[in-house]
Formats: structure tokens, C-alpha cells, sequence
């Protein structure tokens, strides 16, 4: 039972449009919402995160918005750059006392120069 | 700043034979944790500690077990490793407490069973 879904495995787009990502959740008790970015022969690396108190949070190029009724959100990246391109995850957690985080099965994004 | 320390980067094993995957980290976190990535599958949580001495099982356990005497390392062990464990192996770590807290991630071990 996969609980935190990224149902496009790949995904590409011209340097300088718009990148969107997109994550979906089965577990209404997810709070803390967060994407990595991973380069290939790296481990992932913290990208932006949302609690869901709030349905939107941006930072730099990078914008997540969250739909809770939807049980989905989704990760902007304006303009797309070539260095953007690696692998994406989204991961999910509750913070009720066990810790754990739960990932997607990740988005490959290829940004076309 | 090393952050979160993985070893070996890869490593083959025979069907049986046993080992363990090194983690350490120099960020004085409560939390860490071991992820496996196969394809298509994502990263699955294996197991998990939120401070010495304590440890909880993950998505998929069977087969692996840890241990968390210190605050800075968390081994990963396979006791009679089989086929179906081979995978890239991430361990990550980080802070305790209210709020998002980003997990910083180990480069991997990248480990084959024949």
C-alpha cells in the first residue's frame, strides 16, 4: 500500500518554462510535507518543505503548494535550469510520535537546454 | 563538515555471508534512519532511532537489524544476506522536535548479491 504516490516516473521541459511535480498522499494524518532532489551517485538533498497548516510556500525558484482536501501537492520550479534536472521525491510524515518518513517513488525531470 | 559518513560505497556479497553498512554522523542529531532505493520503488524506510539505545522497525525490516550505542553511529546489519536485498542503501539523520525537521543523507552504499 503505497501512501505517498508520484504517479509520473519522468518528465521533461525546455530551460526557462515552468516544472511541475506532482505528489499524492492516502494517510490524512501526513502533516510535514518535503522534497529532495537527487543527483545521480548522491544521496537526496533537502529542496523545500510545507506543514499543513499552510497551502503554499516558495523559496527562491521553488514553490510547493498543498491541497489537503485533495491529499495532493505539487512542487513548481520557475524558470527550469539544466542543473535542475535530477531525480525528485516527495515525503510525508506524521508527527503523532513515530518519526517516520515516508517517500514517493520519485519524478525524473530532464531540463532540456 | 563530513554530515552524515556511509561505508563501504559498494560492496559484493554471496547468498548467506553477513555484514554491516556503516553510518556515522558529526551533527550531534537525535534521529537517524536507513532507507534502501530499488527501482520504481522509491526510498523504503528499513529502520529508524530517535536517540541512543533506541530502535524501531521501518516499511521493510525483515532481514536487517540495528543497533544505536552512540549517539553518532547507526550500523546496519545483514544477517544471511539473499538476492532480493540488493539495492542502493541510503542512511540519513537529523534534529528532534517540532516542525519539519530535513533528514541529511549519506551518499549510499551500493550493495550487489550474488
Amino acid at each position: 500500500d503505497q501512501q505517498v504516490k508520484q504517479n509520473s516516473p519522468s518528465l521533461s521541459v525546455q530551460e526557462g518554462r515552468i516544472s511541475i511535480l506532482n505528489c499524492d498522499y492516502t494517510n490524512s494524518m501526513f502533516d510535514y510535507f518535503l522534497w529532495y532532489k537527487k543527483y545521480p551517485a548522491e544521496g537526496p538533498t533537502f529542496l523545500i518543505s510545507i506543514s499543513s497548516i499552510k497551502d503554499k510556500n516558495e523559496d527562491g525558484r521553488f514553490t510547493v503548494f498543498l491541497n489537503k482536501s485533495a491529499k495532493h501537492l505539487s512542487l513548481h520550479i520557475v524558470p527550469s535550469q539544466p542543473g535542475d534536472s535530477a531525480v525528485y521525491f516527495c515525503a510525508a510524515s506524521e508527527t503523532s510520535g513515530t518519526y517516520k518518513y515516508i517517500f514517493g517513488t520519485g519524478t525524473r525531470l530532464k531540463v532540456l537546454a | 563538515n563530513a554530515g552524515v559518513t556511509q561505508t563501504p560505497k559498494f560492496q559484493v556479497l554471496k547468498t548467506g555471508q553477513s555484514m554491516t553498512l556503516q553510518c556515522a554522523q558529526d551533527m550531534n542529531h537525535e534521529y537517524m534512519s536507513w532507507y534502501r532505493q530499488d527501482p520504481g520503488m522509491g526510498l523504503r524506510l528499513i529502520h529508524y532511532s530517535v536517540g541512543a539505545g533506541i530502535t524501531d522497525q521501518g516499511e521493510v525490516p525483515n532481514g536487517y537489524n540495528v543497533s544505536r550505542s552512540t549517539t553518532e553511529d547507526f550500523p546496519l546489519r545483514l544477517l544471511s544476506a539473499a538476492p532480493s536485498q540488493t539495492s542502493v542503501y541510503f542512511c540519513a539523520s537529523s534534529y528532534l522536535g517540532q516542525g519539519v525537521q530535513p533528514q541529511h543523507f549519506g551518499d549510499g552504499t551500493r550493495l550487489s548479491i550474488l
